[in-house]
């Protein structure tokens, strides 16, 4: 147990809705990692915040958006949601921001319809 | 652009066979490379870091090395409970877009009794 929490464990939805995954860091934790997982693409890096405050993004599209809260846990939001974006969402925590040694969540399953 | 390769895609190895899985890597400047481990259903958990070439890291049966281009987790007498996923990653020494872990596809490996 990497002791990040992640909910929900499963979402199917239809196109063209917006959903919201959740993600409890470890204890401690500030930073927060947002990856996407397809099986063509890999683990690609969506965005990260530390303490609050964005600190990195990567390839995330518009249509998604993702905050920490004062509590440090983080969502992530998905909208106008399409096919494509069927995948699996890991969180991930750090105590550091600039470190690459990673707690893993085990991942919100979307499935777009 | 940095780029992360793994090869082979899939390994399927007999209990006690061992062999070395290849991660190839082009970053700007290294900051670490990272090994974790994934198993069916689960989040990436973290194996090793590796910061400079001539570098190595054991754990059980896993040691990890590190060149300037490339970097074997080398698996000695495997057993069934090593199959996983291998995920290598590159964290580059540009801090301007983050510190964020650029991962490769992965090796799936297989250990049979």
């Amino acid at each position: 147990d990497s002791g990040v929490t992640q909910t929900p464990k499963h979402l199917i939805t239809a196109t063209g809705q917006r959903v919201t995954l959740r993600c409890s860091p470890r204890s401690g934790d500030l930073s927060v990692y947002w990856y996407q997982q397809s099986l063509d693409q890999g683990l690609q890096f969506l965005i990260q915040y530390y303490n609050g405050e964005e600190r990195a993004k990567g390839n995330i599209l518009e249509r998604f958006s993702a905050q920490q809260f004062p509590d440090l846990h983080s969502e992530l939001n998905l909208s106008s949601l399409e096919l494509g974006d069927s995948a699996l969402y890991f969180c991930a925590s750090s105590s550091r921001w600039d470190t690459g040694e990673l707690f893993f969540g085990e991942g919100s399953r979307l499935t777009v319809l | 652009e940095d780029q992360v390769t793994q090869s082979p895609e899939a390994l399927r190895l007999q209990e006690g066979e061992s062999s070395s899985l290849n991660c190839s890597y082009t970053v700007s400047g290294l900051r670490g490379l990272f090994w974790y481990r994934q198993d069916p259903g689960k989040g990436p958990e973290f194996l090793f870091t590796l910061y400079s070439a001539g570098e190595e890291k054991e754990k059980e049966r896993l040691k990890a090395t590190l060149t300037k281009k490339e970097s074997f987790l080398h698996i000695t007498a495997p057993k069934p409970e090593d199959s996983a996923t291998y995920l290598c990653a590159v964290q580059a020494e540009d801090s301007n877009s983050g510190y964020a872990l650029n991962f490769g596809k992965g090796t799936s490996l297989l250990v049979t009794p």
